[in-house]
């Protein structure tokens, strides 16, 4: 079946610095591919999505780039803040799904001033 | 943007009890809803998929007489956890889909159901 795989956290890292989450998928056909953001006591919040080979989702400063050949859809942002400490959530959409999505573990993420 | 909101945010039940769970969204209509759970430091599980007007699907595994779902209208579905035990803690999380094709669901803030 569908599935999603992300890093372990928590991921410390300091103000500025870079941050790459790993999110790796297996599925068949086309998946469509999405990053949610959990912030403290707040609900999942896109982050950004990617509905095609090589499509490349950004938002806030984060990027991902859909690599079908390495089933991969790894999140990055070259200077991270302290506000941007949460749960990153990898999660794709099936072909033949219209709304479900299957999640990732989810990675925290601290960054330290 | 589009809020959904869930209430109770947080509540504590003896073993053997009902507990019911809502979900709104706010500012928009939303022709299904989904309902997670989320265990400690793991993933959202799906639990099963709400229709405004229709009976829910659940997903394998998930009890349909336990977790019973209604969404009476399309601002409110509720999960009703039955006969509640301790293995039924968890946090749930909801989430509402216009199915307009923007293709994004809008989670709310999840309840933590703590059963004693």
């Amino acid at each position: 079946g569908d599935s999603v795989t992300q890093m372990e956290g928590p991921v410390t890292l300091s103000e500025e610095a870079f941050l790459t989450i790993n999110c790796t998928y297996t599925a068949t056909g086309y998946p469509s591919l999405f990053w949610y953001v959990q912030y403290p006591g707040e609900g999942l919040q896109l982050l950004l999505k990617a509905t095609k080979a090589d499509d490349k989702g950004s938002n806030k400063g984060f990027e991902a780039t859909y690599r079908k050949e390495t089933t991969s859809f790894h999140l990055e942002k070259g200077s991270v803040q302290v506000s941007d400490s949460a749960v990153y959530f990898c999660a794709l959409r099936p072909t033949d799904s219209w709304g479900k999505l299957q999640f990732g573990a989810g990675t925290q993420v601290v960054v330290t001033p | 943007g589009a809020v959904v909101s869930q209430h109770p945010s947080r509540v504590i039940c003896k073993s053997g009890t009902s507990v019911k769970i809502e979900c709104r969204s706010l500012d928009f209509q939303a022709t299904t809803m989904f309902w997670y759970r989320q265990f400690p430091k793991q993933s959202l599980m799906l639990m099963a998929t709400s229709n405004e007007g229709s009976k829910a699907t659940y997903e394998q595994g998930v009890e349909k007489d336990k977790f019973l779902i209604n969404h009476a209208s399309l601002t409110l579905s509720t999960l009703t956890v039955t006969s509640a035990h301790p293995e039924d803690s968890s946090f749930y999380i909801c989430s509402a889909y216009t199915g307009t094709g923007i293709y994004e669901q809008y989670f709310g803030p999840g309840t933590r159901l703590t059963v004693t």
